[in-house]
């Protein structure tokens, strides 16, 4: 079961323009939200880490809010660049262990 | 190093062969965690390790799957009986630890199964 629900699974979009992807918890309890980065054959890069008293956190174009009550995300990407192009994984996180749980992933492309 | 490092980066083997894989954690940290990426896939869990407490194993796909990790430092997972279906890339991370704390992951071992 997946406990970590990603959307959408894919989208294109233009440079120079904004997107938005969303991720849906189930994780209980939860420690901290995290969004990675993951270009292709690399391992995933940390864009942002949330704990349950935050509700946004910037990263260059890179912003992610967090409602702990409704267990949603977004991580919203400004004015998007080329290079933007990468799976993007909503990662939640257990205090017992910190055991991490990954969403499936967004897969964005950016098109000139 | 500076990074979670993660050898061999490529590993073609038979189907029925045992293949060994492993992670040099960043100095330090006491948390180390095991996923496996198939294609075009997202990461499943495998087994984490976390100071001397017992590993969390509840994410081994089967018994042919096995980790080890002496202290705090080096790990190694071990697939038994190779199949097909375990080509992926097998990706390692180390954190350490404590709440709320970076996960640094490795490049990952790409594992073939012909």
């Amino acid at each position: 079961k997946n406990q970590v629900e990603q959307s959408p699974q894919s989208l294109i979009i233009l440079e120079g323009k904004n997107c938005t992807l969303q991720c849906n918890y189930t994780v209980s309890p939860f420690s901290n939200l995290r969004w990675y980065k993951q270009d292709t054959g690399r391992g995933p890069v940390s864009l942002t880490i949330m704990t349950f008293s935050e509700n946004t956190k910037s990263n260059g174009r890179y912003t992610a809010t967090l409602d702990a009550d409704t267990k949603q995300s977004s991580l919203h990407i400004t004015a998007s660049q080329l290079s933007d192009s990468a799976s993007y994984i909503c990662v939640v996180a257990s205090p017992a262990g910190n055991k991490l749980t990954f969403g499936g992933g967004t897969r964005v492309l950016v098109k000139p | 190093g500076a990074g979670v490092s993660q050898s061999p980066s490529n590993k073609v083997t038979e189907k029925g062969k045992d293949v060994e894989l492993r992670c040099d954690p960043i100095s330090g940290h006491t948390a180390l965690y095991w996923y496996r990426q198939r294609l075009g896939q997202g990461l499943e869990f495998l087994i984490y390790f976390q100071g001397n407490s017992a590993p969390d194993k509840s994410g081994l796909p089967s018994d042919r799957f096995s980790a080890e990790r002496t202290g705090e430092s080096v790990s190694t997972l071990t697939i038994q009986r190779t199949q097909q279906e375990d080509s992926a890339v097998y990706l390692c991370a180390s954190s350490k630890g404590q709440l709320n704390t970076e996960a640094f992951f490795g490049q990952g071992t790409r594992l073939t199964v012909v």
